[in-house]
């Protein structure tokens, strides 16, 4: 079935660093979400990818949609301490308008 | 400017017991999820009502029932709890057409079974 692989599992920024994710399928999507959960919250969309290729920046994050349509990058530059979360991917289940598969996130984590 | 509000936040049970979670919205939108969140695993899908008066089956629904109430409240019932639904749970809205995938979080209910 339908499943997203998100890496790296877990990253170290210090302030200031550039931060790169990206999230893969072996199926295709047609489109891709970018979500961010801080520490006892729930998850809020940041990004939203609806074409093969397409860039879109929400702030100081980029997102791509890949365009074999099977995988998405999300960049942050110039990290802050406010970064810090977990970050998600997520796409709809390919014959449902109401199921996303979600992948099991990137932690942001500052180092001290 | 509540948006979507869960209770309880947290909550211990003990292996058999039953409870509800509450979930409501005051976005007027019409469809509502709930999910589970269990460490190193993203979110999963237990169940979804499209509208009022609908509710299907998500990835997980297992031990769990639903009831949407009305436009704006959709419970999380644990009939028989087992130490295998422990995990933090979030209710969700969306408003209708490609704002599905935007879904709009509640703060989550932390459950321990054990």
């Amino acid at each position: 079935g339908q499943q997203l692989n998100q890496s790296p599992q877990s990253m170290f920024i210090q302030e200031g660093e550039d931060v790169s994710m990206n999230c893969t399928s072996s199926s295709i999507f047609n489109t891709w979400l970018w979500y961010k959960q801080d520490p006892g919250e729930g998850p809020v969309l940041l990004i939203a990818l609806y074409k093969a290729g397409e860039l879109t920046s929400n702030g100081r994050l980029t997102a791509q949609f890949g365009i074999t349509r099977k995988d998405s990058f999300l960049n942050i530059s110039a990290s802050i301490p406010s970064d810090v979360g977990i970050y998600f991917c997520a796409g709809p289940l390919w014959d449902s308008n109401y199921q996303l598969i979600w992948g099991a996130g990137t932690k942001l984590i500052i180092k001290p | 400017n509540a948006g979507v509000t869960q209770t309880p936040k947290f909550q211990v049970l003990k292996t058999g017991q039953s409870m509800t979670l509450q979930c409501a919205q005051d976005m007027n939108h019409n469809s509502m999820y709930w999910y589970r969140q269990d460490p190193g695993m993203g979110l999963r899908l237990i169940y979804y009502s499209a509208s009022e008066g609908t509710t299907d089956k998500g990835e997980v629904p297992n031990g769990y029932n639903v009831s949407r109430l009305n436009k704006r409240e959709f419970s999380l019932r644990l009939e028989s709890a087992a130490p295998s639904q422990t995990s933090v749970y979030f209710c969700a809205s969306s408003a209708p057409g490609r704002s599905n995938e935007k879904l709009f979080f509640g703060s989550g209910t932390q459950l321990s079974v054990l």
